[in-house]
């Protein structure tokens, strides 16, 4: 059975603290592998992934992926309190997309 | 930009009940899906359209029906709700990038 498999479940930090999440996934007809956030609301995207080894990036966040060992992660530097939300690390199949359940980091000041 | 727009926001519903989330997009998508979401278990697919005529199963699709008359609009119908649906439900929309946009959602209670 197709999963993706997120941890840490959760994590707390302090501000300026670097975080690595991680996703793991065993699915069939891969396509891609996408990153959310989400905060009180719908969850909005971040980040698309196709190809292994090519590092998508956008200010403090990055994230890079392992076709090979059928993983990602999804890098935060410097954090801050605005970076609290759940991630959701996603893969696309043909026709549809998959869920890990998420890893909510709390930044505190 | 509305983009993908559901409603209601809230709604509360006994047990047997029937209903309908609305669901519209105004981004031309040619996909559009369903979610909920539970504590703990992140989003799971309900129902999914490639296309209007065109809908099928995810991976919880039981008590939900759905149907695509237009690119716009992908309704999701509880026929007889039940505790277990208790949840929040999301919409979602396309394009061939795979890069889904999401709704604000739908917080369902079913007592």
């Amino acid at each position: 059975e197709d999963k993706v498999v997120q941890s840490p479940l959760s994590l707390v930090v302090h501000e300026g603290d670097t975080v690595t999440l991680n996703c793991s996934y065993e699915v069939t007809n891969f396509r891609s592998l996408l990153w959310y956030k989400q905060e009180k609301k719908a969850p909005t995207f971040l980040f698309m992934l196709t190809s292994s080894g090519i590092e998508k990036k956008s200010g403090r966040l990055s994230s890079i992926l392992d076709k090979k060992e059928l993983f990602s992660i999804l890098n935060i530097t410097a954090t801050q309190t605005g970076d609290s939300a759940v991630y959701l690390c996603a893969v696309v199949r043909n026709n549809d997309m998959r869920f890990g359940a998420g890893t909510r980091l709390t930044v505190k000041p | 930009n509305a983009g993908v727009t559901q409603t209601p926001k809230f709604q509360v519903l006994k047990t047997g009940q029937s209903m309908t989330l609305q669901c519209a997009q105004d981004m031309n998508h040619e996909y559009m899906s369903w979610y909920r979401q539970d504590p703990g278990m992140g989003l799971r697919l309900i129902h999914y359209s490639v296309g209007a005529g065109i809908t099928d199963q995810g991976e919880v699709p039981n008590g939900y029906n759905v149907s695509r008359s237009t690119t716009e609009d992908f309704p999701l119908r509880l026929l007889s709700a039940a505790p277990s649906q208790t949840s929040v439900y999301f919409c979602a929309s396309s394009t061939g990038s795979n890069i889904q946009y999401f709704g604000a959602g739908t917080r369902l209670s079913v007592l």
